[in-house]
C-alpha cells in the first residue's frame, strides 16, 4: 500500500527558497499507473494544486506559481521534491504531497502534510 | 481557472443525520469531480472520484452525484469519524482547482 511522507524546514525566511521532500514507500516509484503531485493549503483557505511530475519526466505547474516552482524526483531514493523560490508570507501553508491518477487526475493517497511558515 | 464553490461553508449536525454538501463549477466539467475528506494533521482521503464512484475502502454511506456544473456529496448517516472538512476538486481543465471546503462539526 502506497504511503507518502513530507519532510523539510518548518520555517523559511521571506525571499528565500522553500524546499520539501516527499518520501514514497510501499510501491514502485516508477509505476506508470500514477504520478506525483504537490498541493498546499494556506491557513483558513482551500486547497491549491501546485504541480505534478509524471513518470515520463514531464511536469505541469499551476500558472499562478509556475515562475517560482520546480518539482523533481530521485528515483533511486524513492523521493520527489518541491522547490519554491522567492517566498513571501502568502506562501505560508500546509504542504501536501500526493499520488495522482494519470487518466482522471484524482489524488490518492496523500501525505499528512507539513506546515511551512514564511517569516523573518 | 475554473472556480469551484461549495455550500455551505460549514454545518453542524448530529450522529445519524443525513447531510448533503453542494459543489458548483463556474463552467461545465462533465463528471471530472472528486471529493476529499480531511482532518487536521492527517492525510486527506479520496472519497469519491468521477462524481459518483466510491473509492475502494470508503463506506457506502458516502455517495456522490452530478454532472456539468452542479454536484453533491451525501453522507447517509453521519458517524463520529465523519466530522471533518470536505473538499471538491475539478480535474477537467488544468489548473486543477478545489472548493473552499465544508467543515462538518457536531
Amino acid at each position: 500500500h502506497l504511503q507518502l511522507q513530507e519532510s523539510g524546514p518548518g520555517l523559511v525566511k521571506p525571499s528565500e527558497t522553500l524546499s520539501l521532500t516527499c518520501t514514497v514507500s510501499g510501491g514502485s516509484f516508477n509505476n506508470l499507473t500514477y504520478y506525483w503531485a504537490w498541493v498546499r493549503q494556506p491557513p483558513g483557505k482551500g486547497l491549491e494544486w501546485i504541480g505534478s511530475l509524471y513518470s515520463s519526466g514531464n511536469t505541469y505547474y499551476n500558472p499562478s506559481l509556475k515562475s517560482r516552482v520546480t518539482i523533481s524526483a530521485d528515483t533511486s531514493k524513492n523521493q520527489f521534491y518541491l522547490i519554491l523560490n522567492s517566498v513571501t508570507a502568502a506562501d505560508t501553508a500546509v504542504y501536501f504531497c500526493a499520488s495522482g491518477n494519470p487518466v482522471r487526475n484524482w489524488l490518492d493517497p496523500w501525505g499528512q502534510g507539513t506546515l511551512v511558515t514564511v517569516s523573518a | 481557472d475554473i472556480q469551484m464553490t461549495q455550500s455551505p461553508s460549514s454545518l453542524s449536525a448530529s450522529v445519524g443525520d443525513r447531510i448533503t454538501i453542494t459543489c458548483r463549477a463556474s463552467q461545465s466539467i462533465s463528471n471530472y469531480l472528486n471529493w476529499y475528506q480531511h482532518k487536521p494533521g492527517k492525510a486527506p482521503k479520496l472519497l469519491i472520484y468521477a462524481s459518483s464512484y466510491l473509492q475502494g475502502g470508503v463506506s457506502s454511506r458516502f455517495s456522490g452525484s452530478g454532472s456539468g456544473t452542479d454536484f453533491t456529496l451525501t453522507i447517509g448517516s453521519l458517524q463520529p469519524e465523519d466530522f471533518a472538512t470536505y473538499s471538491c476538486q475539478q480535474t477537467y481543465i488544468s489548473p486543477w482547482t478545489f472548493g473552499q471546503g465544508t467543515k462538518v462539526d457536531i
